[in-house]
């Protein structure tokens, strides 16, 4: 079964860095791309960007950029997200998410979902 | 401030049927699909309805989308107490380089 375990809790200090892993199993991990999200407390959720497991290509959202790296391991099934430069904003949980895609013959469209999500890991930026 | 709007709250009572609406613009759900997830307390979000209308194995029948235009709903009859949840849209945007847009959530309270 399709699996996506994350690395533990973070407290970190404000301009400190965070690397937070993404373990996959149950699957052929360079197949689908993989993206992060986060939720900061009692708020929804944030795209944060993706990368290609194959390729290792990367595409991050416009607030990310230049503060978030996002890499992988092919030879353990894990991504990786690096936030640099913390703020106490940075303060969330933080989810990867597998995304299924395929073309709808019907429609022409490209259809992409997240189908299985990790369990979150919390990092908590505070002095 | 959310890209794509949804109302921050819903309820109903057990077994009655209530929608849960997201409103976006042309370049999110005006040009492609919907996916709705359900988060419970303490957990991490899970797909419940994708390509505006289709459920993974697993979801039951209760759970139904729809899109028109730039606007898409969430519905769900017979309502259960485990449906307490919050509940967030999703799309793809087209703008600038391409991102994914969520609904601020809806939280749906069964009385």
């Amino acid at each position: 079964q399709v699996q996506l375990v994350q690395s533990g809790a973070e407290v970190k200090k404000p301009g400190a860095s965070v690397k937070v892993s993404c373990k996959a199993s149950g699957y052929t991990f360079t197949s689908y791309y993989m993206h992060w999200v986060r939720q900061a407390p009692g708020q929804g959720l944030e795209w944060m960007g993706i990368i290609n497991p194959s390729g290792g290509s990367t595409s991050y959202a416009q607030k990310f950029q230049g503060r978030v790296t996002m890499t992988r391991d092919t030879s353990t099934s894990t991504v990786y997200m690096e936030l640099s430069s913390l703020r106490s904003e940075d303060t969330a949980v933080y989810y990867c998410a597998r995304e299924a895609s395929y073309l709808d013959i019907l429609t022409a469209n490209q259809v992409g979902y997240f189908d299985y999500w990790g369990q979150g890991t919390l990092v908590t930026v505070s002095s | 401030q959310s890209v794509l709007t949804q109302p921050p709250s819903a309820s109903g009572t057990p077994g009655q049927r209530v929608t849960i609406s997201c409103s976006g613009s042309s370049s999110n759900i005006g040009s492609n699909t919907v996916n709705w997830y359900q988060q419970l307390p303490g957990t991490a979000p899970k797909l419940l309805i994708y390509s505006n209308n289709q459920r993974p194995s697993g979801v039951p029948d209760r759970f139904s989308g729809s899109k028109s235009g730039t606007s898409a709903s969430l519905a769900i009859s017979g309502l259960q107490s485990e449906d307490e949840a919050d509940y967030y849209c999703a799309a793809w945007d087209d703008s600038l380089n391409g991102s994914w847009v969520f609904g601020g959530g809806t939280k749906l309270t069964v009385l």
